[in-house]
């Protein structure tokens, strides 16, 4: 399996709502990362998580709550999101810290 | 001044031409390089993976790492209308430090 896989692909939620991304990956990689992409710009780097552990946070607002269970698994817990947080939220894994990353297709996050 | 700087196009070349991709940094301590292709809506996908300079050939793929200059280049080789994507340059100083990304160049192959 090389695949990192987010679902799910397309969610809408309003801005009281509670929701939960998810990612999985079966590669036996160790750190696995969260990004956010705006129409036409990079990816923006949320989270990185380094053998299950928090280890960088991208002074994001606390309103993103990310989730390591277990090696294989990261989740992004949402709340009280705003209009401006809609964009794709992406999912990748790499062998070892700042090794190439494997990307999963992305969540797209509408916020109403 | 940004980390990395990308040309964002809109390129559009003819079926079979050489295609050329660029990106600039300013961080001499850079030294892991990275090109991913990303099709509309979906995410990135690892295209070449390079370490310090020199080049690297993978099938119609080249990419060309020019440390003195501060300087990456991806060249694409008889391309095709599938190739019609948007390319991200990204690189890092270490492993375990972070990945900067260019702004992606977007690129249209003509049938």
């Amino acid at each position: 399996d090389t695949e990192v896989t987010q679902t799910p692909k397309h969610l809408v939620m309003g801005m009281t709502n509670k929701k939960s991304l998810k990612c999985e990956q079966h590669m036996g990689h160790r750190a696995m990362y969260w990004y956010k992409q705006k129409a036409k710009k990079p990816p923006e780097l949320m989270f990185v998580y380094s053998y299950e552990k928090l280890s960088i946070n991208e002074s994001v607002p606390s309103r993103f709550s990310p989730e390591c269970p277990n090696s294989s698994l990261l989740n992004l817990h949402l709340h009280a999101l705003q209009p401006e947080d809609s964009a794709l939220y992406l999912c990748a894994s790499s062998q070892d810290p700042g090794w190439g990353y494997t990307f999963g297709s992305g969540t797209r996050l509408t916020v109403v | 001044q940004k980390e990395v700087e990308q040309d964002p196009g809109p390129l559009s070349v003819p079926e079979g031409a050489i295609v050329s991709l660029n990106c600039t940094y300013s961080n001499s301590a850079f030294q892991y390089f990275m090109w991913y292709r990303q099709y509309s809506r979906k995410g990135p996908e690892l295209l070449m993976y390079t370490y310090s300079s020199g080049n690297k050939e993978d099938g119609r793929f080249t990419a060309q790492v020019d440390k003195s200059s501060k300087y990456i280049s991806l060249f694409i080789r008889d391309s095709q209308p599938s190739d019609s994507a948007t390319y991200l340059c990204a690189m890092s100083a270490n492993t375990g430090n972070q990945f900067y990304f260019g702004t992606g160049t977007s690129l249209t192959v003509i049938p």
